[in-house]
């Protein structure tokens, strides 16, 4: 059973430029997250994806957007790259958002670097 | 908001010798209590959890008592070995709106030397 996925493992982009990750959530999931790890400290929620739709959302601003498809995979967009959106992109999955139980498994994570 | 605060590292310890990392929470509801674990190079794995007061979540040798007197939900080990080097995240996840989001935080950096 594959664990959760995610596409590329590395990306370096410039200032002002536009990158997509993606993510194939854990067999059996339905539900996406996505968080940014700067170097050195913990990962902050981006947004949450159940149903294709948007369903929470962290202080990040617009720039951050993103998508689910039927099969549940995402992307995570992010536009008008700045240096400080260098980091470590996380992609957590879990079964449906509801419960307190569920636990969030997370891929290996996308390293961008931008310049 | 919700938040979590967690000591410093790094935290370097000789091998068998008992690790407490202190992790403390803020919180509006009643959340779940998570400590993650980031070997070098990989990403993150749930260590243990806990759900609500007086749980005490175990695994691989770790422990951590959901306490919500004081709010805090620290990790102790009896004897660390070598192979526990890593950085440990206290978590917590609370429901807002129904959708659940996780909230970290910054990590503590464990060493174990020989």
């Amino acid at each position: 059973d594959a664990g959760v996925t995610q596409s590329p493992t590395h990306l370096i982009k410039t200032r002002g430029q536009q990158v997509t990750l993606r993510c194939s959530p854990k067999s059996g999931h339905d539900t996406v997250s996505w968080y940014q790890q700067a170097l050195g400290q913990g990962p902050q929620f981006i947004f949450q994806y159940y149903e294709e739709e948007e369903r929470q959302r962290g202080n990040f601003p617009d720039r951050f957007s993103g998508h689910q498809f039927p099969n549940y995979s995402s992307e995570l967009n992010v536009n008008a790259l700045l240096l400080g959106d260098s980091a470590l992109y996380l992609c957590a999955s879990s079964l449906n958002p509801g419960g307190r139980m569920n636990e969030q498994f997370f891929g290996p994570g996308t390293r961008l670097t931008v310049l | 908001g919700d938040s979590v605060t967690q000591m410093e590292g790094p935290v370097t310890l000789s091998e068998e010798a008992c690790l407490t990392i202190n992790c403390t929470y803020t919180a509006t509801g009643y959340p779940s209590l998570f400590w993650y674990v980031q070997y070098p190079g990989e990403g993150l794995q749930l260590l243990l959890k806990a759900t609500k007061a007086d749980d005490k979540g175990s695994n691989k040798g770790f422990e951590a008592t959901y306490r919500k007197e004081t709010t805090s939900f620290h990790l102790e080990k009896g004897s660390v070995q070598v192979s526990d080097s890593a950085v440990y995240f206290c978590a917590l996840s609370d429901r807002g709106g129904g959708y659940q989001k996780v909230t970290f935080g910054t990590g503590t950096k464990l060493q174990v030397i020989p």
